[in-house]
């Protein structure tokens, strides 16, 4: 019930392309959840993170989506670009706790 | 500021020797983590330092020694590691629970 399951696993897509990742979760005490961007040999970085109170955010050209019911959220790459390749980790914690569960981590290559 | 620094970048220890990993924030984040990355997966929590009190601890063997001198300050004594504890060790802030974790660059550790 602690798990967060992140998909794909690895992605590819071209230049320009919409890069999608899916995370889903089974605890509802869950109320914050972070999507952070890792190059190698360096640490995650937040990207961008949602609470459960809105559907939808967008800073720049990411985009969290998010549905409640589902127990489901995404992080959608709008016009990706070859610096945007790296792993990416989709994550939740809940309210009262220290400790962040991290999805499996998504490791996303954008060709020129 | 929203820098966290660790140092050192990388370190290559002997099974016998004893070293620190040693982390700073000036982010005025009460709550300080230590966390293992092993190559292609999610950091995993090692300790969670809340008002400068251990919080949490992974059942973390004993070899990793955590310490907060201060709100700003936070070291990792080794000892007789193993090589299996060859990893990236990255260090994170954040103002509170369920809150961002802001990562440091990590040290990369070699065990031979």
């Amino acid at each position: 019930q602690q798990q967060v399951k992140q998909s794909p696993q690895s992605l590819i897509v071209q230049k320009g392309g919409i890069p999608i990742i899916n995370c889903a979760y089974e605890n509802t005490a869950f109320d914050y959840f972070p999507w952070y961007q890792q190059f190698p040999g360096k640490g995650p970085a937040l990207l961008i993170a949602i609470r459960p109170d809105v559907s939808e955010k967008k800073e720049g050209r990411f985009t969290i989506s998010f549905n409640k019911s589902a127990k489901q959220f995404s992080l959608h790459i709008m016009d990706s670009q070859p610096g945007d390749s790296a792993t990416y980790f989709c994550a939740a914690s809940s309210h009262g706790g220290f400790k962040t569960i991290f999805g499996a981590g998504t490791r996303l290559f954008v060709k020129a | 500021d929203t820098e966290v620094t660790q140092t050192p970048k990388h370190l290559v220890m002997g099974m016998t020797n004893k070293k620190s990993l040693k982390c700073e924030q000036h982010m005025g984040h009460r709550a300080m983590y230590w966390y293992k990355q092993k190559a292609k997966k999610p950091p995993e929590l090692m300790f969670v330092y809340s008002y400068e009190k251990l919080s949490i601890n992974e059942s973390v063997p004993s070899r990793f020694s955590p310490e907060c001198p201060n709100s700003s300050l936070l070291n990792l004594h080794l000892h007789a590691l193993q090589p299996e504890d060859s990893a990236l060790y990255l260090c994170a802030s954040s103002q509170g629970q369920s809150e961002t974790q802001y990562f440091g660059p990590g040290t990369r550790l070699l065990v031979l």
